[in-house]
């Protein structure tokens, strides 16, 4: 149950694109198409952005895509908005009613 | 509309126990699994326990497996977690999750804070 690998953060300027990389393994990212993805604006509670790998739910912006390729899932910003700065966590089902988190990856719109 | 509250988070010294409490509304709780999840300060969020809907089936995280306990009362729509052993580690904002599609998390609570220390 280790954690799924994301960068501490990454930046852009308005209007830019961001990707946000989620690497797992074999036995969770890899071996499910079952990653969804989480915003988490400060003091706030998380909010699901992703489920499925690239399934939005009701509401979230379109200008949020989600992918995956191997053990690798990736979160892409396009046209990012000063409102997108926040918190963003990949998840990953892996097996038996398991769940594994990435660490967290902060977004800031410069 | 989808509520989730916990409460029951309290200073606690190591060793000690506290029963975390998730209070649902706005959906038919008894069809759903529910899950907890933890984030210490300033870290990521952490999957430590989930239930099924009938409360029939329980699955813990390797770090928490024989000193927590998840449970549920569908007849009064609330979920639980009874935290025993409490280690500094354990220090976190304990957050109860509502099952979504895809084996998602589609509502989240707030949180409660558990603080274990001396």
């Amino acid at each position: 149950q280790s954690a799924l690998t994301q960068p501490r953060s990454v930046s852009g300027s308005p209007g830019q694109s961001v990707t946000i990389s989620c690497t797992g393994t074999s036995s969770d990212v890899g071996g499910y198409n079952l990653v969804s993805w989480y915003q988490q604006h400060p003091g706030k509670a998380p909010k699901l952005m992703f489920y499925d790998v690239n399934k939005r739910p009701s509401g979230v912006p379109d200008h949020f895509s989600g992918s995956k390729s191997g053990n690798t899932a990736s979160l892409t910003i396009s046209g990012l908005q000063a409102e997108d700065e926040a918190d963003y966590y990949c998840c990953s089902y892996a097996g038996s009613f398991t769940w594994v988190f990435g660490g967290g990856t902060k977004v800031t719109v410069l | 509309e989808v509520q989730l509250l916990e409460s029951g988070g309290d200073l606690v010294q190591p060793g000690g126990s506290l029963r975390l409490s998730c209070a649902a509304s706005g959906f038919t709780f008894s069809f759903y699994a529910m899950t907890w999840v933890r984030q210490a300060p300033g870290k990521g969020l952490e999957w430590v326990s989930s239930v099924t809907n009938s409360g029939d089936d329980t699955y813990y995280a390797d770090s928490v497996k024989g000193r927590f306990t998840i449970s549920r009362d569908n007849s009064k729509n609330t979920l639980y977690l009874q935290v025993n052993s409490l280690r500094a580690e354990d220090t976190a904002v304990y957050s109860c999750a509502k099952e979504g599609i895809g084996y998602s998390f589609d509502y989240w609570g707030q949180g409660t804070l558990v603080t274990v220390s001396s």
